[in-house]
């Protein structure tokens, strides 16, 4: 079954850091770019960060940008968010998705983000 | 980069049809043909029902359908069904490299 299942979600203080996982399995993890988005409680999605298949490229949202590092390894077919700085305006369920044909494909359950002192 | 904008809000009755509209600029929907639709349901992740403008993924009904001109996509389901009564979302890729959302539609079937 073709899953990704995030994981690292928690509450952190307003300035604080945290690290989301996201564990791919049923596919062929390092073909594929791969996504973080966001989801404000009672609000919209947000594109947060993306990165190439091979890590080589990655880009930012500006609203985290110079905050957030979106990393993969291949060989554990992983990815992550590494979210520092964090403010209460990045409170959110975050997910990890799957890119294909210009879409998102695959989601995972999200992880939600709580940011407060 | 701004939210694509969509209505808030669509209704419908059983058995009819809705359009939901998605408007952004030439440096994202107008640009590309990376135009994505999503379903969501409370509580739940989103789904993926339409794909580069028109292209429904296996396993999503025939009822939904995608199209785009100029810098406006839309989003038509047809026979609209109870099931069919969640929050919808466009997507596009944009001219930095990004995606934007849109600002997202309540489905709610009458």
């Amino acid at each position: 079954e073709v899953q990704l299942v995030e994981s690292g979600g928690g509450l952190v203080q307003p300035g604080g850091s945290l690290r989301l996982s996201c564990a791919a399995s049923g596919f062929s993890f390092s073909n594929y770019a791969m996504y973080w988005v966001r989801q404000a409680p009672g609000k919209g999605l947000e594109f947060v960060s993306t990165i190439s298949s091979s890590g080589g490229s990655t880009y930012y949202a500006n609203s985290v940008k110079g905050r957030f590092t979106i990393s993969r390894d291949n060989s554990k077919n992983t990815l992550y968010l590494q979210m520092g700085s964090l403010r209460t305006e990045d409170m959110s369920v975050y997910y990890c998705a799957r890119g294909s044909h210009g879409g998102f494909d695959i989601w995972g359950q999200g992880a939600m983000v709580t940011v407060s002192s | 980069q701004s939210a694509l904008t969509q209505p808030a809000s669509v209704s419908g009755s059983p058995g009819q049809s809705i359009t939901i509209s998605c408007t952004g600029t030439s440096s994202d929907v107008g640009g590309y043909v990376y135009v994505s639709w999503y379903q969501q349901h409370p509580g739940k992740a989103p789904k993926l029902v339409i794909y580069e403008v028109s292209n429904r993924p296996s396993g999503v009904s025939d009822r939904f359908s995608g199209s785009k001109s100029g810098n406006t996509a839309s989003l038509t389901i047809s026979g609209l069904q109870a099931e069919d009564e969640a929050d919808y979302y466009c997507s596009s890729y944009t001219s930095i490299s990004t995606y934007v959302f849109g600002t997202g539609t309540k489905v709610t079937v009458l």
